[in-house]
């Protein structure tokens, strides 16, 4: 079982819909990344959380560090918004690693 | 944007030749990492740096080495690739520990060894 878990694996949706992403994780972390990959682009930093909400534009990120999960939803989804969403955990013993989830590949239909 | 340039962004080699890929950065971060991504296994640490000469192995090193001399460069070398290590490759950079900093990504190097 993957230290981290994120699902769905694949979702496809209609532009306008609220989406969620969850992930969840198995060891104790002191932050969670959330990143967007564009198809044969670069990675793009979403946010960094340790605790409570972010928000930014359309995306927020929310962990609750007792149960151990995290989620990512996108508000009035674009098909601009179409990606693979990553989370991946910093975790407690090492400054250096993240453990990666295996992404989310989202495509938002017109 | 950060400030990460990656080079060449694609190359083609044969088998058993070296190859260097190189990861520049304006940003004066301390920290840099030497990604790989293939289908099926995500994002997989080879090396990082946390500080000029302060080099360490990731979890997929073998076969590769790292080199800083310079805080804004990361050298990633592979002293005779092999098809396996037909890839991409991304540079990423963060400006503390990635329990507390950003991480910042380059656009990929895609290496083919044939």
């Amino acid at each position: 079982k993957n230290e981290v878990e994120q699902s769905p694996q694949n979702l496809t949706a209609q532009e306008g819909e609220f989406i969620t992403i969850n992930c969840s994780y198995s060891v104790g972390i002191s932050a969670l990344h959330w990143l967007q990959q564009h198809p044969g682009g670069g990675i793009v930093s979403l946010f960094m959380l340790s605790s409570g909400k972010k928000k930014h534009g359309r995306l927020i990120a929310t962990i609750n560090i007792q149960e151990k999960h995290s989620s990512l939803h996108i508000t009035a989804s674009h098909p601009r918004d179409s990606a693979v969403y990553i989370c991946a955990a910093s975790a407690q013993d090492s400054n250096y690693q993240l453990i990666w989830g295996a992404g989310t590949k989202l495509i938002i239909k017109p | 944007d950060a400030g990460i340039t990656q080079s060449p962004r694609h190359k083609v080699t044969e088998t058993g030749t070296p190859v260097t890929l190189r990861c520049h950065q304006t940003e004066n971060h301390r920290y840099m990492y030497w990604y790989r991504q293939d289908p099926g296994h995500g994002l997989r640490l080879i090396h990082y740096s946390y500080g000029v000469k302060d080099t360490d192995k990731g979890e997929v090193s073998d076969g590769y080495s790292v080199s800083r001399s310079k805080t804004e460069d990361f050298l990633l070398t592979l002293e005779s690739a092999t098809s396996s290590q037909t890839s991409v490759y991304f540079c990423a950079i963060t400006k503390t520990y990635l329990n507390t900093g950003e991480l910042f990504f380059g656009e990929g190097s895609r290496l083919t060894v044939l």
